[in-house]
């Protein structure tokens, strides 16, 4: 089955900095990609995703890299903020009826201000 | 207005007792989740309902048994209650695009 590995565990950043988060998959019948933010005590939150037909997605500060061919794709958040602090997951799935999103491990992001 | 609803939000009880978690989503999905988030915060799907009918149905101990009245509903029933299973279990329902969006969390501690 489907292996999300996520780095880094932790990640600490200087507010205004640039922070990123990589992921790599295994399976490569896998063709959507989410990301969710989760606040402490909070429920998981949709902030970006992208098909594999696409290499990169972006919305304001946030943006999103596929790499097919690797098998991996990353988290870019510009300009950071102090309420960008939180707990990040990167997920894949394939289509087939039902999205199983397989999670990676998490990676907890601290802006310090 | 809220999109996926649960209850309760906290859950505290013996070993070896029998509890419910239910699910409520008002967006129209035909497709609902269950996922376990352990301590170390590590997201896991247990079950997936499409319009009522089991569709997933990863490695979880037949003591958990979900149920699904309506396409808005997802039920979570786990007998026999073990330490193990305290977590929190988040519901979630998707989008025919994929997105999922997840409910606020049930936090079951078991004593």
């Amino acid at each position: 089955g489907e292996n999300v590995e996520q780095h880094p565990s932790t990640l600490s950043v200087q507010e205004g900095d640039s922070a990123v988060i990589k992921c790599t998959y295994s399976d490569s019948a896998s063709n959507y990609f989410p990301w969710y933010k989760q606040e402490l005590g909070k429920r998981p939150q949709l902030i970006i995703d992208i098909r594999s037909n696409v290499g990169e997605k972006k919305d304001q500060r946030i943006a999103v890299t596929l790499n097919k061919t690797a098998k991996h794709f990353s988290l870019h958040i510009t300009e950071t903020q102090p309420e960008d602090s939180a707990v990040y997951f990167c997920a894949a799935s394939k289509d087939q009826g039902a999205q199983k999103l397989v999670f990676g491990q998490g990676t907890r992001l601290t802006i310090n201000p | 207005d809220t999109a996926v609803s649960q209850t309760p939000k906290y859950l505290v009880t013996q070993m070896g007792n029998d509890k419910s978690i239910k699910c409520e989503q008002n967006l129209g999905h035909d497709t609902m989740y269950w996922y376990k988030q352990d301590s170390k915060k590590f997201l896991k799907i247990m079950f997936s309902y499409n319009n009522k009918e089991l569709i997933i149905n990863e490695t979880v101990p037949n003591r958990f048994s979900p149920k699904s009245p309506d396409k808005a509903h997802l039920n979570l029933h786990i007998n026999s209650l073990e330490l193990g299973d305290s977590a929190v279990y988040f519901c979630a329902s998707s989008h025919p695009s994929g997105k999922q969006f997840f409910g606020p969390g049930t936090r079951l501690t078991v004593l």
